[in-house]
């Protein structure tokens, strides 16, 4: 079965631009949360959603939006970039929200805003 | 708040060697979960292990283990005769009740380990 997918793998920004970031989940899963990890961090939770609808939010400026799609799908929007927004953006994703659940990691999208 | 730190930022040990990873949380639920993640280079963190805040059970899965204490709040990773393959940054992650996202993870600093031929 296909993990966790990401797209794209790496993207280069200017200051000021925006960027999407994509995130497919596992089959049959239906909650989808996105991490930022600055390097030499750890993941720093930014969103959660779980059946279309946000249902956490982490420490983030609204620069920093994001959805999930009817199939599950999720986008991450980010506004106006930063030079200190340049880090690996994780999507997880996992049955449900209920705290037992583990959450299963993409292979990341690796920012650079320059 | 919750909280997890990882006071080892980086291990350096040779092959064969045993190791022990720690990992100290902090947080006022009575029910929570803990987690432990490695990260390879290629940057995708991969899920090793999930311990409730019930069993206190210690856990082993092949050469690795974990110990689970209450008291002190811990939950310390033991690789047993370590291999170059080991080598990553390793992620202790707590999630709990208190969370506004249900499974919302915080995740420790990090602990790099080298493991050298």
């Amino acid at each position: 079965d296909a993990g966790v997918t990401q797209s794209p793998t790496h993207l280069i920004k200017t200051r000021g631009q925006h960027v999407t970031l994509r995130c497919s989940p596992i089959s049959g899963h239906k909650s989808v949360s996105w991490y930022q990890q600055v390097l030499g961090q750890g993941p720093q939770f930014i969103f959660q959603y779980y059946e279309k609808e946000e249902r956490g939010r982490g420490n983030f400026p609204d620069r920093f939006s994001a959805r999930q799609f009817p199939n599950y799908s999720s986008e991450l929007n980010v506004n106006a970039l930063l030079l200190g927004d340049s880090a690996l953006y994780l999507c997880a994703s996992s049955l449900g929200r209920a705290q037992s659940y583990e959450q299963y990691f993409g292979p990341g999208t690796r920012l650079t805003v320059t | 708040a919750q909280k997890v730190t990882q006071a080892q930022t980086e291990i350096s040990v040779v092959e064969k060697e045993d190791v022990t990873l720690d990992c100290v949380y902090e947080t006022r639920d009575t029910t929570y979960y803990l987690f432990w993640y490695k990260q390879p280079p290629s940057g995708e963190l991969v899920f090793l292990i999930r311990r409730n805040s019930f069993d206190e059970q210690n856990e082993i899965s092949g050469r690795y283990s974990w110990n689970f204490q209450k008291s002190t709040s811990s939950f310390n990773f033991t690789i047993t005769a370590s291999q170059v393959v080991d080598s990553a940054v390793y992620f202790c992650a707590l999630s709990g009740p208190r969370n506004n996202a249900g499974n919302m993870l915080t995740f420790g600093g990090g602990t790099r380990l080298m493991v050298k031929p």
